[in-house]
């Protein structure tokens, strides 16, 4: 079955800080995607990442970087020095190819990013 | 327009209304979905359109009645709701099976029952 697990509810971080949220997932296919995505007070869902499991390579995007693990099954993000406009929910997500057409969420971790 | 929209941004309901949500998407996008987010639960997956057919319905009550008339516009007709159905609604497209089903979302509607 697929799942996937944020164990961090909420973060609480002073500006500037470095802060990884966690992100660990579970599926029987061989071939699958990741993602994070950021939700604003404003409610959208925006994208910041998409992965597939044949490319473990770390990503790097300005003060965003991402480490994805096949091993531990894992994707973990990295903000640093956050910032307040920073502060949203993040969630991450699992699509398999053989369900396209399904995009599975963790529960989200709410981050605040104290001024 | 750019990307999802969707209206109304919120809405306040009797149980006994009959509404509906309005998404569309400007992404040329072929597969169009609506989620229900709760207080401190995953976002529910609700409903799949893809090429305007309904792939997917997991399990919704019939309280909920989707509709797409096309490619870019995707519908949820809501009537005789319970309070429980108080949650925000998000609507996605995405191009189908490429780049991973990678969708975009709208903002949301914020939706209560009284």
């Amino acid at each position: 079955a697929q799942k996937v697990t944020q164990a961090q509810t909420e973060i609480s971080v002073v500006e500037k800080e470095d802060v990884t949220l966690d992100c660990v997932y579970e599926t029987r296919d061989t071939t699958y995607y990741l993602f994070w995505y950021k939700q604003p007070p404003s409610g959208e869902l925006v994208f910041l990442i998409r992965r597939n499991s044949f490319d473990e390579q770390n990503e790097i995007s300005g003060r965003y970087s991402w480490n994805f693990q096949k091993s531990t099954s894992s994707f973990n993000f990295t903000i640093t020095a956050s910032q307040v406009v920073d502060s949203a929910v993040y969630f991450c997500a699992l699509s398999e190819v053989k369900r396209a057409n399904n995009l599975f969420f963790g529960t989200g971790t709410r981050l605040t990013v104290i001024p | 327009e750019t990307g999802v929209t969707q209206t109304p941004r919120h809405l306040v309901m009797g149980m006994t209304n009959k509404k509906s949500l309005k998404c569309e998407q400007h992404l040329g996008h072929n597969a169009m979905y609506w989620y229900k987010q709760s207080a401190k639960k995953p976002l529910e997956l609700m409903f799949v359109y893809s090429l305007e057919e309904r792939v997917e319905n997991n399990s919704v009550p019939s309280r909920f009645s989707p509709e797409c008339p096309n490619s870019s516009h995707l519908f949820l007709h809501l009537h005789t709701l319970q309070p429980e159905d108080s949650a925000l609604y998000l609507c996605a497209s995405s191009q189908g099976r490429d780049r991973g089903n990678e969708q975009f979302f709208g903002p949301g509607t914020r939706l209560t029952v009284l």
